[in-house]
C-alpha cells in the first residue's frame, strides 16, 4: 500500500521561499510519475506540478510557473517542491500524489494522496 | 484548459436514499474521468477512475457512468460515512489536470 508523507509547510512572508518534501513508501517510487496538488482554505483542488519517474519530464501550472521547481530523489524515495517568491494566493494545503495510468501518453490520475502540508503566506 | 462543472453545489439527502451527482466537461475527455471523496480535514480518496471503474476497496454502492462530456456518480443508498465533498477530475489532457468545484453531500 502506497504511503506518502509531506513535510516542510509553515508560515512564510510574501516574497519568501519554502521547500516541501514528500517521503514515499510501499511502492517502487522510481516507476511512477508524481505530482503536487494544492487546496486553498475552503476551496477546491488545483494541480500544481508533475514530474516523471526519471525526472526527464516536468510541468507546471501557469499560476506557479517560474516560481516553483519540482524535483525528486529516487535513491531517497522523496519528492520535493521548491517554492520561491511566494504570494498570499499560494496559501493552501499541498498534497503529494502518485499518478497511475498511462502518464507518458497523457492520461493518468492521482490514486494515492498524502495527508497534506499547510503553507501559509502572510505578513 | 478543460473546465469541469459539477452540479448541484450542495445535495441534501437522507441516509438510505440515493444520491446522484453530475459532472460536465467543457470538451470531450473520453472516459478519462475520476471521482474523489473528501471528508473534513482529510485528503481526497479515489473512488472511481475510467469513468466507471471502482478503485480498490470502494463499496459497490458507489457507481460511475458517462463518457465524453457528461458524467454521473451515484451512491445507491447513502450511509453516514458518505456525507462528504465529491470532486470530479479529468485526466484526458494534461497538463493541466483539472477538477470540478465539488459537490457537498449533506444530511437532510
Amino acid at each position: 500500500q502506497a504511503q506518502l508523507v509531506e513535510s516542510g509547510g509553515g508560515l512564510v512572508k510574501p516574497g519568501g521561499s519554502l521547500r516541501l518534501s514528500c517521503a514515499a513508501s510501499g511502492f517502487t517510487f522510481s516507476d511512477y510519475y508524481m505530482s503536487w496538488i494544492r487546496q486553498a482554505p475552503g476551496k477546491g483542488l488545483e494541480w500544481v506540478s508533475y514530474i516523471s519517474g526519471s525526472s526527464s519530464y516536468t510541468n507546471y501550472a501557469d499560476s506557479v510557473k517560474g516560481r516553483v521547481t519540482i524535483s525528486r530523489d529516487n535513491a531517497k524515495n522523496s519528492l520535493y517542491l521548491q517554492m520561491n517568491s511566494l504570494r498570499a494566493e499560494d496559501t493552501a494545503v499541498y498534497y503529494c500524489t502518485r499518478a497511475l495510468g498511462y502518464c507518458s501518453g497523457g492520461s493518468c490520475y492521482p490514486d494515492s494522496w498524502g495527508q497534506g502540508t499547510l503553507v501559509t503566506v502572510s505578513s | 484548459e478543460i473546465v469541469m462543472t459539477q452540479s448541484p453545489a450542495t445535495l441534501s439527502v437522507s441516509s438510505g436514499e440515493r444520491a446522484t451527482l453530475s459532472c460536465r466537461a467543457s470538451q470531450s475527455v473520453s472516459s478519462n474521468l475520476a471521482w474523489y471523496q473528501q471528508k473534513p480535514g482529510q485528503a481526497p480518496r479515489l473512488l472511481i477512475y475510467g469513468a466507471s471503474t471502482r478503485a480498490t476497496g470502494i463499496p459497490a454502492r458507489f457507481s460511475g457512468s458517462g463518457s465524453e462530456t457528461e458524467f454521473t456518480l451515484t451512491i445507491s443508498s447513502l450511509q453516514s460515512e458518505d456525507f462528504a465533498v465529491y470532486y470530479c477530475h479529468q485526466y484526458n489532457n494534461w497538463p493541466p489536470w483539472t477538477f470540478g468545484q465539488g459537490t457537498k453531500v449533506e444530511i437532510k
